[in-house]
């Protein structure tokens, strides 16, 4: 149980466009999504919360105007970085909490990320 | 402010050594939860534990164990009789009372050969 799944796993893509990276809690419902960046070899950081129905809280740094967060299901949310460049070249990984958690060991379900790579 | 500390940036062992990996953490919450995740090559992140701030028991699961020391604020995992199947970056993280918020050491990343 608890499968989150994200979509695509790997895109590649010229400068200038825009991709649209999708996260799905396939059996579960998420009230809260997170999304993470991950440079090579470093760690994660939290870009951005979002909660079903309402607009995204981003972390210090983050423009929110380059990565759109839309939360519009219980089930499903999705990032999209537009004008892509490469310094937008990283590792996405995005994570769904359950409605309700505190007492599951694992209070974050990841996904298994999205290699992004622009040209 | 919170904060995790993954000194050891990479490490090389022999198949069935054992090696420790170490975890420091800060945080001014009375409550807290840390994490172990591992990061294969592929990327995705495997849950491996999670143990309460108010819980200092230490555990074991097979070849792998914690020890979870408040007085030193440390988080360390141990495994034993390493395989090649190990071989991936380690994270240790910690999250405040709601969950909500995650924060991640920078990696340990291991190398066990044959």
């Amino acid at each position: 149980g608890a499968v989150v799944s994200q979509h695509p796993s790997r895109v590649i893509c010229k400068s200038g466009t825009s991709v649209k990276i999708e996260c799905r809690s396939l059996d579960f419902q998420a009230t809260t999504m997170f999304w993470y960046r991950q440079f090579p070899k470093q760690s994660l950081m939290l870009m951005a919360t979002s909660n079903e129905g309402s607009k995204a809280t981003y972390e210090q740094g983050v423009e929110k105007d380059k990565f759109l967060i839309n939360h519009a299901s219980l089930t499903l949310s999705t990032l999209t970085v537009t004008s892509a460049h490469p310094e937008d070249s990283s590792f996405y990984i995005c994570s769904a909490r359950e409605r309700g958690t505190g007492i599951s060991n694992q209070p974050q379900h990841f996904g298994d990320g999205t290699r992004l790579s622009i040209l | 402010a919170q904060k995790v500390t993954q000194a050891q940036t990479e490490i090389s062992v022999v198949e069935k050594e054992d090696v420790t990996l170490d975890c420091v953490y800060e945080t001014r919450d009375t409550t807290y939860y840390l994490f172990w995740y591992k990061q294969p090559p592929s990327g995705e992140l495997v849950f491996l534990i999670r143990r309460n701030s108010f819980d200092e028991q230490n555990e074991i699961s097979g070849r792998y164990s914690w020890n979870f020391q408040k007085s030193t604020s440390s988080f360390n995992f141990t495994i034993t009789a390493s395989q090649v199947v190990d071989s991936a970056v380690y994270f240790c993280a910690l999250s405040e009372n709601n969950f909500n918020k995650f924060y991640f050491g920078s990696g340990t990343k291991l190398n066990v050969k044959p």
